[in-house]
């Protein structure tokens, strides 16, 4: 089993420039998550899903889209990257019994300039 | 509201040395789950452990353990022997089981944990 994956692990984009996050999971896992982290800040959720076809916001959606076509891929787009959107994001799945024992994939780490 | 607080950002000690990491949480919850995560230089998250707010017996794995005290709120980790391979940030975390599909987790800032040679 892999787990998580994300792809791509690292990204430059120019502010405005749009790009699309991947997230997969081969545990059969319900609900999978996007967080970005950053230096002082910790862990915050960008968005959520509990299952295929549905997705809710997090702390931070603002910016950011996303999409769960597939139970097993949790995509997250920047429409128009700026550089407040520099930073580490992962993406972590669990299982709905599991009560939140996320986990999580490598990272990506995203550079706008 | 909810709250996780790791106070000590950064703890340095040598190896050999017993190290203990401190989460204090708060929430109005009777049903709770809380967590450790660890996050080495590599940067991957590694989930450690999880436990329920109803369980409050002490856990050992290895050279890890685990203090859940619900009576201060503290869910506090211990390094025994501690080695090089055992720096990395830690994280605390708490989950809210009544939420229905609102499945988040609160997460502390981290401690960072450097264990010299």
């Amino acid at each position: 089993n892999a787990g998580v994956t994300q792809t791509p692990k690292f990204r430059v984009l120019k502010t405005g420039q749009s790009m699309t996050l991947l997230c997969a999971q081969d545990m059969n896992h319900e609900y999978m998550y996007w967080y970005r982290q950053d230096p002082g800040m910790g862990l915050r959720l960008i968005h959520y899903s509990v299952g295929e076809g549905t997705t809710a916001k997090g702390e931070v959606p603002d910016g950011y889209n996303v999409s769960r076509l597939k139970k097993q891929n949790f995509l997250l787009g920047l429409e128009s990257a700026a550089p407040s959107q520099t930073s580490v994001y992962f993406c972590a799945s669990s299982h709905r019994d599991r009560a939140n024992e996320q986990y999580f994939g490598p990272g990506t780490r995203l550079t706008v300039t | 509201a909810q709250k996780v607080t790791q106070a000590q950002t950064e703890i340095s000690v040598v190896e050999k040395e017993d190290v203990t990491l401190d989460c204090v949480y708060e929430t109005r919850d009777t049903t709770y789950y809380l967590f450790w995560y660890k996050q080495p230089p590599s940067g991957e998250l590694v989930f450690l452990i999880r436990r329920n707010s109803f369980d409050e017996q002490n856990e050992i794995s290895g050279r890890y353990s685990w203090n859940f005290q619900k009576s201060t709120s503290s869910f506090n980790f211990t390094i025994t022997a501690s080695q090089v391979v055992d720096s990395a940030v830690y994280f605390c975390a708490l989950s809210d089981l009544n939420a229905g599909n609102n499945r988040k987790l609160i997460w502390g800032l981290g401690t960072s944990l450097a264990v010299n040679p």
